[in-house]
């Protein structure tokens, strides 16, 4: 596709439900990223991954988050054992290079823990 | 204190005006900032990018950094309605890879 293409848009979860939110950057884009934005705040960074490897996990918020980009293409954010505090938009971007960079966002995806 | 700090605004300009946004950062080592709009429910947008300092124009948009005051800024010029969005500022994190930090946005509302 010809831009970062996110799902599901919206999802709905039990507090205590497992999610997977998918992203499918832009066609060879090295670097993808995912960030959280809540309501009212910048979008805060969770992960970076260059091509397969995650090289940066810094910002995941606890050991239940995870995130995955196996072959360096799709990339996969796990939320285990959902929380009310994780309901948000996770929003994944992606950037041609692996330095620098100009990042391009996906449409995001509104998580909602009830 | 956030790394990465804007005002919330709402910044109210009339149509045609220039509208200035403005952004401060805490860490030195950055030097690749970004302005990003962002319109209601939908992702944020780039707009500009700087890495040196002085001016960057791009149309209706000049951005300005000034990295002796860790200070950027956002003007933009003959403001539409249209331009009616939250502009979030980012700069790019010196000790991590290609982490982006995020201002908290300000509300910019250009009315006819």
């Amino acid at each position: 596709g010809a831009g970062v293409s996110q799902s599901p848009r919206y999802k709905v979860a039990k507090r205590g439900q497992d999610v997977a939110l998918r992203c499918d950057p832009i066609s060879g884009h090295v670097s993808l990223f995912w960030y959280q934005q809540a309501l009212g705040q910048g979008p805060e960074f969770l992960t970076y991954f260059q091509n397969e490897a995650q090289l940066d996990k810094s910002g995941l918020p606890s050991d239940r988050f995870f995130a995955e980009r196996p072959e360096g293409s799709v990339s996969t954010l796990k939320i285990q054992r959902t929380q009310q505090e994780d309901s948000a938009v996770y929003l994944c971007a992606s950037s041609p290079f692996a330095v620098n960079t100009e990042a391009f966002f996906g449409q995001g995806t509104r998580l909602t823990v009830v | 204190q956030k790394e990465v700090e804007q005002n919330s605004g709402p910044l109210s300009v009339p149509e045609g005006a220039i509208a200035s946004l403005n952004c401060t950062y805490s860490d030195r080592g950055s030097q690749s900032f970004f302005w990003y709009r962002q319109y209601s429910g939908k992702s944020p947008e780039l707009i500009m990018s700087i890495y040196s300092n002085g001016d960057k124009e791009d149309g209706r948009f000049t951005a300005q950094l000034n990295k002796a005051s860790q200070y950027v800024s956002l003007l933009i010029r003959d403001s539409q309605p249209s331009d009616s969005a939250t502009y979030l500022c980012a700069a790019l994190f010196s000790g991590g890879y290609n982490k982006l930090i995020f201002g908290a946005g300000t509300r910019l509302a250009v009315h006819p």
